[in-house]
């Protein structure tokens, strides 16, 4: 299986800051490469998928990048709405894998 | 409006088959372009793919390495729906197992989960 992982694990922000969470892959994935939010007792909601393709309704302050085995979601600016858990999912190989999250809380 | 919605027990003996279903409203499980699969989460295992069933002129089914001498996904077009069945259950399969849509392009829909407890 292609290994994912995320870093930080966590990070405290306010909002109005830019974030940036990076995931790397285990060998090259292409841009085969999905962000998720995951708000407790919630399921995950897809962000991003093909690395850089909004998902519909999902606000433009979400933006991915990458290419390869190396990947970014950046938010442009954190609303209060956001402070939630991101993962990231390689669909390159069929046995899908997710990376380990990041957690996004208050400074 | 695509919404699945899921149903099953949320107790399971040890040895036992773990099984779940899904219903499918807004799309077809025999869709030419969607796929159905099972994912499921836990604090020791994270978010952990499991399968999927899709029809692409004919059925098909992908399972993960890590649980394909155990697992089943079968869908029902009868009832639009499908199914997730685990056999031989132990601890560690204790998780909150999700469905969902999707793909090479992302899982787009989901499930509301269901925490499934492996106990005696």
């Amino acid at each position: 299986d292609i290994q994912m992982t995320q870093s930080p694990s966590s990070l405290s922000a306010s909002v109005g800051d830019r974030v940036t969470i990076t995931c790397r892959a285990s060998q090259r994935i292409s841009s085969y490469l999905s962000w998720y939010q995951q708000k407790p007792g919630k399921a995950p909601k897809l962000l991003i998928f093909a690395t850089s393709s909004l998902q519909r309704g999902v606000p433009s302050r979400f933006s991915g990048s990458g290419s390869g085995t190396d990947f970014a979601l950046t938010i442009s600016s954190l609303q209060p709405e956001d402070f939630a858990t991101y993962y990231c999912q390689q669909s390159f190989s069929t046995s899908f894998t997710f990376g380990p999250g990041t957690k996004v809380d208050f400074k | 409006q695509v919404q699945l919605q899921q149903s099953g027990p949320g107790l399971v003996k040890p040895s036992q088959t773990l099984s779940l279903t899904c219903v499918i409203s807004g799309d077809s499980v025999s869709s030419n372009s969607a796929a159905w699969n099972w994912i499921r989460q836990s604090p020791s295992r994270g978010l952990e793919w499991l399968g999927r069933t899709y029809y692409r002129s004919k059925w098909y089914n992908d399972y993960a390495v890590s649980v394909q001498s155990r697992v089943t996904i079968n869908p029902d077009t009868s009832k639009n729906q499908f199914s997730l069945q685990l056999s031989s259950v132990t601890l560690e399969d204790t998780a909150v197992y999700y469905c969902a849509r999707g793909g090479n392009e992302g899982f787009d829909y989901w499930g509301q989960g269901t925490l499934v407890t492996v106990s005696s």
